[in-house]
């Protein structure tokens, strides 16, 4: 079955640690993407990839890094210097970058104690 | 910044009652308007995409409808059943390919 899957479901961390978030997808989509979700906000745009080997910010880029080493890939690091970390983290990917409809993961929670 | 808002932000309803749901967004530069459902601990599913004013889009008991002079979408449950209990986004996308989320209507949908 294609799809996008994100480990793991659950993670926790200690302050100052920086840890790794887990984005595969079998879509053979080229543009990947990260986003936050706060109580009561919407999804919040961390940071996407319009093609492998390329990476661009997006609105709350600081503290945190990606890569996109495959196509299949796009891990990210919450940092040290990410204020409030604590927060839901999904991820997603599109045939292109852009407008079209997305495809998500089912999420990771991430809790830095 | 571009600010999506959805209300309400939670809705009990009764299995059988109809309900609708609101997406509002700001309409200048606008290309288009998706909605998403979110089950608990699953992936959110697209359900809709819309660009043109006065775009109606149904699927099975859910219907959504666009405004894109007045900034706002419509979402119907036509006869709620549980398994319509998830989260519904809206998100708006436009011409600078900037995509904006609300931050979803909860819905609960009770024997």
């Amino acid at each position: 079955d294609g799809g996008i899957t994100q480990s793991p479901k659950y993670l926790f961390r200690k302050e100052g640690q920086n840890v790794t978030l887990s984005c595969e997808q079998n879509l053979n989509h080229d543009a990947m993407y990260w986003y936050r979700q706060d109580p009561g906000q919407g999804l919040r745009l961390i940071y996407y990839s319009q093609i492998v080997n390329d990476f661009q910010k997006g609105d709350i880029a600081e503290g945190y890094s990606v890569s996109r080493e495959k196509k299949e890939s796009f891990p990210l690091t919450v940092t040290s210097a990410q204020k409030n970390p604590t927060a839901f983290y999904l991820c997603a990917s599109s045939i292109r970058w852009g407008l079209t409809g997305k495809f998500f993961g089912p999420g990771t929670r991430l809790t830095v104690l | 910044i571009l600010n999506v808002e959805q209300s309400p932000q939670s809705l009990h309803v009764q299995e059988g009652d109809s309900t609708n749901f609101t997406c509002s967004f700001p309409s200048s530069n606008f290309y288009a308007l998706h909605w998403y459902r979110w089950e608990t601990a699953k992936s959110p599913e697209a359900l809709f995409v819309m660009t043109l004013n006065g775009d109606e889009k149904k699927k099975g008991r859910i219907s959504a409808t666009l405004n894109t002079k007045e900034g706002y979408s419509y979402l119907y449950i036509k006869g709620s059943q549980p398994e319509d209990s998830a989260t519904y986004l809206c998100a708006s996308g436009y011409n600078n390919n900037d995509m904006r989320f609300g931050a979803g209507t909860r819905l609960t949908v009770k024997p």
